[in-house]
């Protein structure tokens, strides 16, 4: 079974251009959410989906950062346009169920790099 | 706000020694504990799901404690091995309506030296 892909692995943009990033879950996972490390600081969370609707957009650090999840499959985050703090790793992370002790997948991440 | 805390951020041992990291997160509206272990450019790698006090967790030479009343996890690494160089991660799920999410550690680093 394939597990949480991601799509680039890395992107190089130029400040104000915009990058979109791909992560397609675990087949069947009904959730689906993305993160964001910014270098040497902690994981921190973007946002939650269930199916297509987001259920929690709290980490989402402003209106630059659009992401959808049209039909419920795959997951689009864009960022537009990019700014030199907007860089780090962003990792997607899926699951079938939301509680209890419920592993979270992850992908291998999309190094995005904004000069 | 919840603040999961890691000890100590990095770490060098010799290959056979064993060793072991804290993870410190807010003991109220707990749910779960997770540890991840993830090299550079790969997926982290879920190692333990813990949900219920006194859960102790094992995988091999690693091992997971779990002490919700105070509030921390210990993973231990026995005869450390090369292989086992990476960035250690937890990361706490707490209830709410946010019960999905997980709120991460920054890490520890691990280095096994042969």
């Amino acid at each position: 079974e394939a597990g949480v892909t991601q799509f680039p692995s890395h992107s190089v943009i130029e400040k104000g251009q915009t990058v979109t990033l791909r992560c397609d879950p675990i087949s069947g996972h009904d959730n689906l959410y993305w993160y964001r490390r910014v270098m040497g600081k902690e994981i921190k969370f973007l946002l939650h989906f269930v199916k297509e609707s987001k259920q929690d957009e709290s980490g989402m650090p402003n209106n630059r950062f659009l992401a959808e999840r049209t039909g419920g499959t795959y997951s689009t985050l864009k960022v537009q346009p990019a700014e030199l703090e907007d860089s780090g790793v962003y990792f997607c992370a899926s699951s079938q169920f939301r509680g209890g002790n419920t592993e979270a997948f992850f992908g291998q991440g999309t190094r995005l790099t904004v000069v | 706000i919840l603040n999961v805390e890691q000890s100590p951020q990095s770490l060098h041992v010799q290959e056979g020694d064993s060793t072991n990291f804290t993870c410190s997160f807010p003991s109220s509206n707990f749910y779960a504990l997770h540890w991840y272990r993830w090299e550079t450019a790969k997926s982290p790698e879920a190692l333990f799901v813990m949900t219920l006090n006194g859960d102790e967790k094992k995988k091999g030479r690693i091992s997971a404690t779990l002490n919700t009343k105070e509030g921390y996890s210990y993973l231990y690494i026995k005869g450390s091995q090369p292989e086992d160089s990476a960035t250690y991660l937890c990361a706490c799920r707490s209830g709410g309506t946010s019960y999905g999410k997980l709120t991460f550690g920054q890490g520890t680093i691990l280095t096994v030296h042969p």
